[in-house]
């Protein structure tokens, strides 16, 4: 089946210890991308990546980071998380292939992340 | 500042009667439209989407109808039903999307479809 893999669903953690949230394709997609969605603000972009080796910050990329070093891997990273990160998390992936000009973004099932 | 708004926080219907979900947008570089559905503890999944270069798109029950020269977009389900009952999401995009342009996202409307 077609997905995209996000893990854990549900975390909390405490101000500063460094987490990692991990996001699997299993589409052999070239592009991830990872949102997070707060109220009142819809998804907002955080990082994206258009290929292996290949990432661009989002609009909201502050006290993140990513890294793609497998096309089907896109983990986020949260160095020293604070209490303004706890939000709810999204992966997602899509082709970008020309003959796939205009394609949708495939998401996860989310991370729900509270920090305190 | 929200380049994709959508302006109605919730929407009630009664089942069998048509869901309209409204959807503005502030870029007139946005080319490609997309609609999203997302039931809680889900992530979003995609319903429908249009390029600008026509302005209906028909899949079903649903149907997205776009207004360029007003900035707007509308998704249109007909006949409503409980199953539909969701958080809906609109979302915009500028060519070239295969450069990994990015999606902008509205605050989403919820739908509830009273049986």
């Amino acid at each position: 089946e077609a997905q995209v893999t996000q893990n854990p669903r549900y975390l909390i953690t405490v101000t500063g210890k460094k987490l990692t949230v991990t996001c699997s394709q299993n589409m052999n997609h070239e592009y991830m991308s990872w949102y997070r969605q707060d109220p009142g603000l819809g998804l907002r972009q955080i990082y994206y990546s258009m290929n292996v080796e290949v990432t661009d910050k989002g609009d909201v990329p502050e006290g993140y980071k990513v890294s793609r070093k497998e096309k089907r891997n896109f983990p986020l990273i949260l160095e020293s998380p604070s209490p303004n990160q706890t939000s709810l998390y999204f992966c997602a992936s899509r082709t970008i292939w020309l003959g796939a000009y205009n394609s949708p973004l495939h998401f996860g099932n989310g991370t729900r992340l509270t920090v305190t | 500042d929200q380049q994709v708004k959508q302006n109605s926080p919730s929407l009630s219907v009664q089942e069998g009667r048509i869901s309209i979900l409204n959807c503005d947008y502030t870029n007139s570089m946005f080319d490609y439209f997309l609609w999203y559905k997302k039931y809680p503890a889900e992530g979003p999944t995609f319903l429908i989407s249009i390029s600008s270069i026509k302005d209906k798109n028909e899949d079903g029950r649903f149907t997205v109808f776009l207004n360029k020269s007003a900035k707007h977009l509308s998704l249109h389900i007909v006949p409503s039903q409980p199953g539909d009952s969701a958080v809906y999401f609109c979302a915009a995009s500028s060519t070239p999307s295969n450069t990994g342009n990015q999606f902008y996202f509205g605050t989403g409307t919820s739908l509830t479809v009273i049986p």
